[in-house]
């Protein structure tokens, strides 16, 4: 079983929509959880970061995290076409053990 | 904001060569990250490094090696590059247990 598992996509909605990516993981030690952004050709960017269960809010940006089904997710609200990238979960242990990622989710957000 | 810069966007060497991409960051983090990522494989961590002259093997060593004489650099050589080895590579650093900054990553084919 993969460390963390996450749904490849695409997923193609419409602007204006809610947008749920999530991630399963499979390592109970982790403590960390992160959302990454990756543009087309470009380094991915640290959307969100959270730490132990719970919700995390940042503008149209939601990241929720369940430690007791070991699931994460994010959620975009009013999607724009800018929002379309490939999305990333990252997760670690503690410290500065590295990071380790979910194969990431293409978004599209059509107008 | 941390700028963490890789030396060349796109680089294409022949088999055989001995190939050295170069990473800098400006904000004294002292962990620095060599990620390659590949379409259905996600990010796939290569080398990293806590501190100058120390060097730790991630998932994926075989055909690598790394160099950090100064804490803003942090070096991947492909000792002899082969067709495998065309990816995406990834340079990131970090604080602690801070997220990661990426570089922009540089485009290796290998011919």
């Amino acid at each position: 079983q993969k460390e963390v598992e996450q749904d490849p996509g695409p997923l193609s909605v419409p602007e204006g929509a809610i947008v749920s990516l999530n991630c399963t993981y499979s390592n109970s030690a982790f403590q960390y959880f992160m959302w990454y952004r990756q543009y087309s050709r470009k380094g991915p960017e640290l959307l969100m970061y959270t730490y132990s269960s719970g919700n995390k809010e940042d503008g149209r940006f939601t990241a929720q995290v369940d430690k007791s089904s070991k699931y994460i997710s994010l959620f975009i609200r009013d999607s724009q076409p800018s929002d379309s990238a490939t999305y990333l979960c990252a997760v670690f242990h503690s410290g500065n053990t590295p990071l380790v990622f979910g194969k990431g989710t293409r978004l599209s957000v059509i107008a | 904001d941390v700028k963490v810069t890789q030396s060349s966007r796109y680089l294409v060497k022949r088999t055989g060569e001995k190939v050295f991409l170069e990473c800098v960051q400006d904000m004294d983090h002292e962990n620095m990250f060599w990620y390659r990522q590949d379409p259905g494989l996600g990010l796939r961590l290569i080398y990293f490094s806590y501190d100058v002259k120390m060097k730790e093997k991630g998932d994926i060593p075989e055909g690598y090696s790394v160099s950090r004489e100064k804490k803003e650099r942090f070096s991947l050589i492909l000792e002899s590059a082969s067709t495998n080895q065309t990816s995406m590579y990834l340079c990131a650093s970090r604080q602690g247990s801070g997220g990661y900054t990426f570089g922009s990553g540089t485009r290796l084919t290998v011919v």
